[in-house]
């Protein structure tokens, strides 16, 4: 069964930093591309960043280029999510999804970041 | 970047009618698009893939249709459960873009 299990989220202050993780399970982790997609409360969905497996390259949006990082760890079945540099605008719900063919098939339950001060 | 823009916003129907939602992208897109239902305090949950693929575990009456630019969600048949937000999303050169969402409410 396939698992995604998100943590880090919390409050943090404007300008603050945030590192969100992703613990994997169910499948053979480096075999496939995950993402970040975010929802701001009352919003829709936006993708945030994609690292595809074995080191075959990693994939932001525009909106936080230069600002959120993200990074897996294959040996670890984890997906990591920097956060630097947090505006109020970064406030959502961060889910952890597994990309197969494009779309994502399986979801975390998401972690909640709110940066206020 | 591609646009997907979905229409109508809101979708006002009872259950047993038929439910027609739109997707259009502001350019072509391969067979990437998918299709997703949301509801409130859930992950989205995966209904169609690669335009017109029902996903492990979705019911028949969820069909999706389209190419190029144009794509269709068709719900026939509406379930009290199916009342919800739908959203659809493309990958292309390893950047994802999703609509802005239909929200499909009870008349």
């Amino acid at each position: 069964e396939v698992q995604l299990l998100e943590s880090g989220g919390g409050l943090v202050q404007p300008g603050g930093s945030l590192r969100l993780s992703c613990a994997a399970s169910g499948f053979t982790f480096s075999n496939y591309a995950m993402s970040w997609v975010r929802q701001a409360p009352g919003k829709g969905l936006e993708w945030v960043s994609a690292a595809r497996g074995s080191g075959r390259g990693t994939y932001s949006a525009d909106s936080v280029k230069g600002r959120f990082t993200v990074s897996r760890d294959d040996s670890k079945n984890t997906l990591y999510l920097q956060m630097n540099t947090l505006r109020t605008e970064d406030t959502a719900v961060y889910y952890c999804a597994k990309d197969i063919g494009g779309s994502f098939a399986y979801w975390g339950q998401g972690t909640a970041v709110t940066v206020s001060s | 970047e591609i646009v997907l823009t979905q229409s109508p916003a809101t979708l006002s129907l009872s259950p047993g009618e038929r439910a027609t939602l739109s997707c259009r992208a502001s350019q072509s897109v391969s067979s990437y698009l998918a299709w997703y239902q949301q509801k409130p305090g859930q992950a989205p949950r995966l209904l169609i893939s690669g335009a017109s693929n029902r996903a492990t575990g979705i019911p028949a009456r969820f069909s999706g249709s389209g190419s190029g630019t144009d794509f269709t969600l068709t719900i026939s048949n509406l379930e009290p459960e199916d009342f919800a937000v739908y959203y659809c999303q493309q990958r292309s050169d390893w950047r994802y873009t999703f609509g802005q969402g239909t929200k499909l409410e009870i008349k």
